[in-house]
């Protein structure tokens, strides 16, 4: 199985900020990676997938990006509907489907 | 537009059983495979299980093989998770969410709104 590992657990940023959120799988993914972003009592909506891919209307400040198994969320600048938490999942090697822990966004 | 729709959650004593069903609208559901993934209060998310889009093969969690059942009715445009044998461990919110990709398996691009379990005596 492969273990997914996201850090920091909780990012403390500031309206209008950049955030940098990172997740690390414990074998090669190739680029089978999607983001996930969940608000409270809300579902998780796709954000990213094929590491780097934009789904349907997420807006430009999100982005992601890739180095061998490291993966990195970026926010360009923070919006008030963007604190929430954050999740990583692997869609190469399964079953299991696997996610990261989740990192928390939280407002500064 | 997409839509899933979860429901048959509720409070359940452990070793007793419960079935949810999650109801598909704005796709082909017969053409993706469909996923149940839960959340246990204040955790993250645990995938669960998986049909492809025949409902011919099927995968399941370690931790829930053997007691949960997953299967679908293209004809109803429906999904099912049978949970039997239920512990105090599977009390969470479960998702119903679609595959991307048509006929096999990748990420999940729409999810429902999620049923709570809880396993209690």
């Amino acid at each position: 199985e492969i273990v997914m590992t996201q850090s920091p657990a909780t990012l403390s940023v500031s309206p209008g900020e950049r955030a940098t959120l990172s997740c690390r799988a414990s074998q090669s993914v190739s680029s089978n990676l999607a983001w996930y972003q969940q608000k409270p009592g809300q579902a998780p909506r796709l954000l990213i997938y094929g590491a780097s891919t934009r789904a349907t209307g997420i807006p430009a400040r999100f982005s992601g990006s890739e180095s061998g198994t490291e993966f990195t969320l970026t926010i360009s600048s923070l919006q008030s509907e963007d604190f929430a938490v954050y999740y990583c999942q692997q869609y190469n090697n399964w079953p299991p489907w696997t996610f990261g822990r989740g990192t928390k966004v939280e407002i500064k | 537009q997409v839509q899933l729709v979860e429901s048959g959650g509720g409070v359940v004593q452990p070793g007793r059983s419960l079935r949810l069903s999650c109801a598909a609208s704005g796709f082909t559901f017969s053409n993706y495979g469909m996923h149940w993934v839960r959340q246990a209060p204040g955790k993250g998310l645990e995938w669960v299980a998986v049909i492809s889009y025949d409902g011919r093969n099927k995968y399941y969690a370690d931790s829930v093989r053997g007691r949960f059942t997953i299967s679908r009715d293209n004809s109803k445009n429906t999904l099912y998770l049978q949970m039997n044998s239920l512990r105090a461990e599977d009390t969470a919110v479960y998702y119903c969410a679609k595959d991307q990709i048509v006929g096999s398996y990748a990420f999940m691009d729409v999810w429902g709104q999620g049923t709570t379990v809880t396993v209690s005596s």
